[in-house]
C-alpha cells in the first residue's frame, strides 16, 4: 500500500534559520504530492503541491521539489519566523482511480524561537 | 460558502453514549473525507463520499461507526455507543475532484472526548 514517512520532530530553531523537513514516500504510478500545515486548534491548511516528477511546489517562502528517483518532496524554507511554529504534514494522493483518499505522514512539529 | 464547517467544535460523551458529528463541506465540492486524528498526529481515514454515494469506505469501523451525505444537508459522522478509544479529534475535508491534482481543504474538527 501507499506510505508516507517524515523525519521526526520536534525540530526547534531560531528565527532566521533554514529549515529542512523530510518527506519520503511509497506509491505506485505517479502520485501527487502535497504539504499541509497545521496550526494550533486548526485544521489542516494545503501549504503547496507538485503533480508530476521534477515539479516545484511553493508558497508563502516555503518550497519543495518532488523527486521520482528518490520518492523524495522534503520541505524546505531558507528563513523561518516565529509565525511558521506549526505541525507540517506530507501527503500523497495517488493516481489510480479507485481510491481518491490521501495518505499522510504522521506530522512534524516546528518551533521557532525568537 | 468557501469553508468546511464542522460542528460541534467539542463533544463529551460518556462511554456507551452515541455522539454525532456535521460537516457542510465548500458549496460545488463532489467529494467529501472524514479522518481520525489520535496519538499526536497520525491520521487514520476512515470514510469517503461522492456526493450522497459512499466511495470508500475501508477506514470505518462499521460496527459502531456510520456515516451519511445526504442532499441539501450537511454530511454526518455518528458513532455508536462510544469506546474511551474513540476520543480523537475527527475533521472533515471536501474535494472538487477524487483525482490527484486536487487537494483538500479541511474543517476545523471536532474534538469527541468520551470519559
Amino acid at each position: 500500500g501507499n506510505s508516507v514517512t517524515q523525519m521526526e520532530g520536534p525540530v526547534t530553531l531560531s528565527e532566521e534559520a533554514f529549515l529542512t523537513i523530510n518527506c519520503t514516500y511509497t506509491a505506485t504510478g505517479y502520485p501527487s504530492l502535497f504539504w499541509y500545515v497545521q496550526y494550533p486548534g486548526e485544521g489542516l491548511q494545503l501549504l503547496l503541491k507538485a503533480t508530476k516528477a521534477d515539479d516545484k511546489g511553493s508558497n508563502k517562502g516555503f518550497e519543495a521539489t518532488y523527486r521520482k528517483e528518490t520518492t523524495s518532496f522534503h520541505l524546505e524554507k531558507g528563513s523561518v519566523q516565529v509565525s511558521d511554529s506549526a505541525v507540517y504534514f506530507c501527503a500523497l494522493r495517488p493516481d489510480n482511480t479507485n481510491a481518491g483518499k490521501s495518505t499522510f505522514g504522521d506530522g512534524t512539529t516546528l518551533t521557532v524561537k525568537p | 460558502g468557501e469553508e468546511v464547517a464542522q460542528t460541534p467544535k467539542h463533544l463529551v460523551r460518556g462511554e456507551g453514549q452515541k455522539a454525532k458529528l456535521y460537516c457542510a463541506p465548500i458549496k460545488g465540492h463532489s467529494y467529501v473525507f472524514w479522518y481520525q486524528q489520535v496519538l499526536k498526529n497520525e491520521f487514520k481515514f476512515l470514510i469517503s463520499f461522492q456526493n450522497e454515494n459512499v466511495f470508500d469506505e475501508t477506514g470505518m469501523p462499521k460496527e459502531r461507526f456510520s456515516a451519511k451525505c445526504l442532499p441539501n444537508s450537511p454530511c454526518s459522522l455518528e458513532i455508536q455507543a462510544t469506546k474511551l478509544e474513540d476520543s480523537a479529534v475527527y475533521f472533515c475535508a471536501s474535494s472538487p475532484k477524487p483525482g490527484q491534482v486536487y487537494g483538500y481543504t479541511f474543517g476545523s474538527g471536532t474534538r469527541l472526548t468520551v470519559v
